[in-house]
């Protein structure tokens, strides 16, 4: 079935940094690629999303780039700030079944 | 945007009851509900996919006589845990599909259950 890898699955930057955290996934068929920011006890946010047919998107300072061929995906985040700290999932579905596998996720923690 | 409402928020109970936990989509009709479980610190674990009006499609290695899944409506779907154990407690969460979009694209979630079985 999907597999979806997740990177770092901790990250520390100083404030007004960037971050990166980068995505593999397994199925060639998946066509969509979400990004999700999860603070404890919360349901997750959808922050910024991708299709298969876009290379990169950006809103603001948040920003994904997709690499249909090495199958792989990032969530890059500039000028961060503390309130960025939380966690983050990466996921992907395909039009078939919907469903989304999501990524083992990144503690980001961002320093003052 | 669209709500989706999960109730309860958090639940204790003892071990060897049942818990039923509600997920309704309020401004949408939704005909695909997923179910999710979330252990402290891991990723969000697909479940079960609950289509309204037949059965759940359930993932490799859950349960579905343990887990079960009812979506009688285009509005509501019920995750109800049976004989609950401690190794059972955990963050359950539904999430629903709106219609009218790309049949895999934004998705909603409820606010999650917090499980706890004593």
């Amino acid at each position: 079935g999907e597999n979806v890898e997740q990177h770092p699955s901790t990250l520390s930057v100083q404030e007004g940094d960037s971050a990166v955290i980068k995505c593999t996934y397994s199925d060639s068929a998946s066509n969509y690629f979400p990004w999700y920011k999860q603070e404890l006890g919360k349901r997750p946010q959808l922050i910024i999303d991708i299709r298969s047919n876009v290379g990169e998107k950006k809103d603001q300072r948040i920003a994904v780039t997709l690499n249909k061929t090495a199958k792989h995906f990032s969530l890059h985040i500039t000028e961060t700030q503390p309130e960025d700290s939380a966690v983050y999932f990466c996921a992907s579905s395909y039009n078939q079944g919907g469903k989304l596998i999501f990524g083992q996720g990144t503690e980001l923690s961002v320093k003052p | 945007g669209a709500v989706v409402s999960q109730h309860p928020s958090w639940v204790i109970c003892k071990s060897g009851t049942s818990v039923k936990i509600e997920c309704r989509s309020l401004d949408f009709q939704a005909t695909t509900m997923f179910w999710y479980r979330q252990f402290p610190k891991q990723s969000l674990m697909l479940m079960a996919t609950s289509n309204e009006g037949s059965k759940a499609t359930y993932e490799q290695g859950v349960e579905k006589d343990k887990f079960l899944i009812n979506h009688a409506s285009l509005t509501l779907s019920t995750l109800t845990v049976t004989s609950a154990h401690p190794e059972d407690s955990s963050f359950y969460i539904c999430s629903a599909r709106k219609p009218g979009v790309r049949l895999n694209e934004k998705l909603f979630f409820g606010s999650g259950t917090q499980l706890s079985v004593l």
